[in-house]
Order: structure tokens, then C-alpha cells, then sequence
């Protein structure tokens, strides 16, 4: 009940098209999800987050969908940038529990 | 501001050894997690110590252990070293509740022999 399943496990664009990565939970205590973005060589580091009491969220280029009675959220990245190749991790989190991680999507954008 | 730093970044040992990681968060983060990172795998979650107390714990076996020190840096050991301990450790600050920002470090790259 704690996974966050996550999909596809890598994707690859063009420049300018909008990837979008899919995650599912099934814990109902999860009541934060926030994205996180992992370079080479380097730690992750969040992107962006949502909370159930909001459909849609929008940060520059990156945004979340969030469907409440599906159990489901996606990343989308519109205008998408060779910048943005990177793995990217959907999380599901639940006050005073640890943060529950999917198993990322490796995305790359060709020039 | 200082980021969060995880020494060493790089480590070969062998089976059966012990290792011991080290952690310091950034300035003023009270809570520290650990994470093993290994392809396919995603982030598997170890544990998280809060003030100088465990506070969440992962599924992994008794070989992993950690803890925390009065200024907040953490110690992570696994002892008996196993092939399939090698992976890439990641520890995480934050100011301490699930809504916080966690900021990890670079990580700390074991590999076993």
C-alpha cells in the first residue's frame, strides 16, 4: 500500500515536445506529492509539489495534474529543453510518515 | 549556504567488511533520511532520525543502522557487507515534517567486492 507506481521507466522527445510522465498510489493517507529531478552525478531535487485539494499546478514549464478519485498524477513539461534530460521521481507523502518514492523516469530530449 | 555533504563520495570495499557514511545537513535542518539508490530500484527509503531519534525506518535488514549526532549530523553503518550492498547512498535535510523540502547531497558511491 505504499508504493507510488510510476511510468515508463524512460522516454524519450524532441526539443519542444511535452513528455509526460504518469504515477498511481494507493495510499489514502498520502496527502502531499511532490517531483523531484535527479542530474547526473547529483542528488535529486524537488521541482514542484501538489496537494490533493488542487486538479492542476503549474510552475514555469512543468506541470502537475492531480486526480484525487483515480489516485493518480502526471508531469507534464511543456516546450521541453535538452536542459530538462534528467530522471525525474513522482513522491507520495503523509504527515509524520517518510516520503515514498517512484522508481523514476529517465527522460531524454533530443536537440 | 552550505548544501548537504556526505563523505566519502566514493568507497570500494569487500564482502564481509563494514563501512560507515557520513552525513552533515544544511544549517538548522533538524531531520536527516537516507536513501539506497540503485538502478531500477528508484530511491528505497532507510531510515530518518529527527533530534537525535529514529523516527521512520525502511525494510531493510539489521546490517543498516544510523544514527545522529547533537548537531544534527548522521552516521549511517552496514556492516557485513554484502555484492548487492552497492549502490549509490543518498542522505536528505529538511526542517524536519513530510511537507518540507528535502535537500539531498551528492551521495556516496559503495561499491562491494
Amino acid at each position: 500500500q505504499q508504493q507510488v507506481k510510476q511510468s515508463p521507466q524512460s522516454l524519450i522527445v524532441q526539443k519542444g515536445g511535452i513528455p509526460i510522465i504518469n504515477c498511481a498510489y494507493e495510499n489514502t493517507a498520502f496527502d502531499y506529492f511532490p517531483w523531484y529531478q535527479q542530474f547526473p552525478g547529483k542528488g535529486p531535487a524537488l521541482l514542484i509539489a501538489i496537494r490533493p485539494d488542487v486538479s492542476e499546478k503549474k510552475e514555469g514549464r512543468f506541470t502537475i495534474s492531480f486526480n484525487k478519485s483515480a489516485k493518480q498524477f502526471s508531469l507534464h513539461i511543456m516546450d521541453s529543453q535538452p536542459g530538462d534530460s534528467a530522471t525525474y521521481f513522482c513522491v507520495g507523502g503523509a504527515s509524520g510518515s517518510r516520503l515514498t518514492f517512484g522508481e523514476g523516469t529517465q527522460l531524454t530530449v533530443n536537440p | 549556504k552550505a548544501g548537504v555533504t556526505q563523505t566519502p563520495r566514493y568507497l570500494i570495499k569487500t564482502r564481509g567488511q563494514q563501512v560507515t557514511l557520513s552525513c552533515s545537513p544544511i544549517s538548522g535542518h533538524r531531520s536527516v533520511s537516507w536513501y539506497q539508490q540503485t538502478p531500477g530500484q528508484g530511491l528505497q527509503f532507510l531510515f530518518e532520525y529527527f533530534s537525535e531519534t529514529q523516527r521512520n525506518k525502511g525494510n531493510f535488514p539489521g546490517r543498516f543502522s544510523g544514527r545522529q549526532f547533537s548537531n544534527s549530523r548522521s552516521e549511517m553503518n552496514v556492516s557485513t557487507l554484502e555484492l548487492g550492498d552497492s549502490a549509490l547512498y543518498l542522505c536528505a535535510s529538511s526542517w524536519g515534517t513530510t511537507y518540507n523540502e528535502q535537500f539531498f547531497g551528492p551521495g556516496t558511491r559503495l561499491t562491494v567486492l
